[in-house]
């Protein structure tokens, strides 16, 4: 069973500071996205990585994708309130049957 | 090109009846999955399907719930005889096609909550 395991599930600092968020699996992907949800919303995806070490930045969110492509962070510096939500990674592997997603990040900004 | 919809956004019904919740993905995508997501918790894979086909159902319980994706029209996924606990925000999740890297664009949920 492929599992992927996000860490810290909660996560609560006050805005400027800034955070890593952890993805981490003992399978392979293909390619891992992170979505981002808000209260009453459904997912969005901030961004898809493919190649183990890339690195992609938006705005003050940093994404990085393992060198053997198991595992992704993201990086959010000096944290805004806007930033609150539940963070998501997803991976694909090409011989598995769906999409896996992990149990996310609950993320809060303190003003 | 729009993008996933759902439909009802809320619905709410009383023990014992059917709940339908229906998915359109965006145009194009051939691919659907399903997820339950209970208050403050992460997606639960339900269902993934493909037009006509049911690739993978091992997070949809045996009883109650199915799932199709017929060639014309969208996705529906039905609970019969709902209990208080199917209560839950139901979202699906669309794509262009699988082990290419595309990626899953979802739908704003489906608010089911039983009375």
């Amino acid at each position: 069973t492929q599992l992927l395991e996000q860490s810290p599930q909660f996560l609560s600092i006050q805005e400027g500071e800034n955070l890593t968020v952890y993805c981490n699996s003992s399978s392979v992907f293909s390619s891992l996205q992170w979505y981002r949800q808000e209260p009453g919303e459904g997912p969005v995806l901030l961004v898809t990585v493919v190649t183990g070490g890339e690195v992609k930045k938006l705005k003050r969110l940093t994404f990085q994708f393992g060198d053997a492509r198991k595992d992704s962070s993201l990086h959010i510096t000096a944290a805004q309130p806007g930033d609150t939500g539940l963070y998501l990674c997803a991976g694909e592997n090409s011989s598995a049957s769906k999409i896996i997603f992990g149990s996310g990040t609950r993320l809060s900004i303190r003003p | 090109n729009a993008g996933v919809m759902q439909n009802p956004r809320h619905l709410v019904r009383r023990r014992g009846q059917e709940a339908r919740l229906r998915c359109s993905p965006m145009k194009g995508h051939s691919h659907v999955y399903w997820y339950r997501q209970l208050p403050e918790e992460g997606l639960k894979f339900m269902v993934y399907l493909q037009k006509e086909n049911i690739i993978d159902e091992s997070g949809m319980p045996k009883e109650r719930f199915s799932a199709e994706f017929p060639k014309e029209g969208p996705s529906i996924l039905r609970i019969q005889q709902v209990v208080r606990g199917d209560s839950a925000a139901y979202f699906c999740a669309s794509q262009e096609s699988m082990g290419q890297n595309t990626e899953a664009f979802f739908g704003q949920g489906t608010r089911l909550t039983v009375v």
